[in-house]
């Protein structure tokens, strides 16, 4: 089934301890990305990556990092987490060949920084 | 930079009631369009897509979207709603200088049986 998966579903930290969020996807698409989700503001996008060892900022990168070694994963990493990135978090990616650059979504990373 | 208004923040409609939810976008040139929807507790799953040709696309479950480049509009419509349509929607706008999608702030729906 082609999917794309995210780990944890949810988490809990506390401030300055660093984290990863993985995503991984099935379907060797080229693009992948990540969102952050707040009430009232839709989704954002903090980084994205094109293709392996490509990866550039969206608009909300601060107090992220992302790596892209390997096709079908990409990490999110908060080195030292705040509680202002408490949000839920999403994971997309999408074929560099779709026509209309369809994304595919996780299921999403609730994320709370005490 | 592209922005992507949706003004109904929440829309509360009986089983039945027709619904349409409005979506503005600021980008003047050539756009991809997309409705995503988010049911409770679940991820965003593509509603439809305006690509190009015929402006009016249908989507699933009975969904469609008008997309009208005048009024740099896309609005989704169903002519009948359902208890399961409570969920929440959002607009996206892809322009050809971007990768990424420009999502508006959603708008919550409720449908009450």
């Amino acid at each position: 089934e082609a999917q794309v998966t995210q780990n944890p579903r949810y988490l809990i930290t506390v401030t300055g301890k660093k984290l990863t969020v993985t995503c991984s996807q099935n379907m060797n698409h080229e693009y992948m990305s990540w969102y952050r989700q707040d009430p009232g503001l839709g989704l954002r996008q903090i980084y994205y990556s094109m293709n392996v060892e490509v990866t550039d900022k969206g608009d909300v990168p601060e107090g992220y990092k992302v790596s892209r070694k390997e096709k079908r994963n990409f990490p999110l990493i908060l080195e030292s987490p705040s509680p202002n990135q408490t949000s839920l978090y999403f994971c997309a990616s999408s074929s560099r060949d779709s026509v209309s650059y369809e994304q595919y979504f996780g299921p999403g990373t609730r994320l709370t920084v005490t | 930079a592209q922005s992507v208004s949706q003004h109904n923040h929440h829309v509360i409609l009986s089983e039945a009631a027709s619904l349409e939810l409005g979506c503005n976008y600021s980008y003047g040139g050539t756009v991809n369009l997309f409705w995503y929807v988010q049911y409770p507790g679940q991820h965003l799953q593509l509603l439809l897509k305006y690509f190009s040709g015929d402006p009016l696309v249908k989507g699933i479950k009975g969904f469609e979207a008008e997309f009208i480049k005048s009024k740099f509009s896309f609005n989704l419509r169903k002519p009948s709603v359902q208890w399961s349509d409570t969920a929440e929607y959002f607009c996206a706008v892809k322009d050809t200088g971007r990768r990424a999608l420009t999502f508006g702030s959603g708008t919550r729906l409720q449908v009450q049986p």
